[in-house]
């Protein structure tokens, strides 16, 4: 079946202006992850979803940012105000329930703040 | 405490030669410790993975050492072939309660012919 997919791929937006990036994870995945990746900077953990609920929201960098998930499938990240400090590309991973680190990651969205 | 250094930030190497890229982490409870790998444009994708109850496992040219004592592990790419080119990143994660990978900062792979 095919794999994690993101859209949109390139978001350009005016400082201020709310954003929505969206995940659709493997077909059957119930844990779901999103992830930021700054340039020359590793994978920074934002948020993680088993089915619909978030046990660990701990990465959110501030509460202009958030995200749902529904039906167990389809999540969205929701930047609200964005600001420059924001660019960065957004990556989706979901995995199996049993095998919670073995991660398979989207391609990612990138998003540029101007 | 959930640190993970990852070294060197690029390296160089011949082909056919042996890629080595090295992790150090803080925490005691990691117990996974996965390596990914990540093309331009695309999302990490799993390479091998290893669990602190086995000092080294290799899959193919790849092959991951540990050193529980140190907290350390390493990845070694044998055979070094310019599709290995790639940024490579370590990851570690702890079972149970924390399902969230802590990543190194990656290290941007070149084999030059």
């Amino acid at each position: 079946g095919a794999g994690v997919s993101q859209s949109p791929s390139n978001k350009v937006t005016e400082k201020g202006k709310d954003v929505e990036l969206r995940c659709d994870p493997i077909s059957g995945h119930t844990a779901l992850y999103w992830y930021r990746q700054s340039l020359g900077q590793g994978l920074e953990f934002l948020i993680y979803f088993q089915g619909n609920s978030a046990p660990d929201k701990s990465g959110l960098p501030s509460d202009r940012f958030s995200a749902e998930r529904t039906g167990g499938s389809v999540s969205t990240l929701t930047i609200q105000r964005t600001q420059q400090e924001d660019s960065a590309v957004y990556l989706c991973a979901s995995s199996w329930s049993d095998t919670l680190y073995e991660q398979y990651f989207g391609p990612g969205t990138r998003l540029t703040v101007t | 405490q959930q640190q993970v250094k990852q070294s060197p930030q690029s390296l160089i190497v011949q082909k056919g030669g042996i890629s080595i890229i090295n992790c150090a982490y803080e925490n005691t409870a990691f117990d996974y410790f996965p390596w990914y790998q990540q093309f331009p444009g695309k999302g990490p994708a799993l390479l091998i993975a290893i669990r602190p109850d086995v000092s080294e496992k290799k899959e193919g040219r790849f092959t991951i050492s540990f050193n529980k004592s140190a907290k350390q592990f390493s990845l070694h790419i044998m055979d070094s072939q310019p599709g290995d080119s790639a940024t490579y990143f370590c990851a570690a994660g702890k079972n149970f309660g924390n399902e969230k990978l802590t990543f190194g900062t990656g290290t941007r792979l070149t084999i030059i012919p």
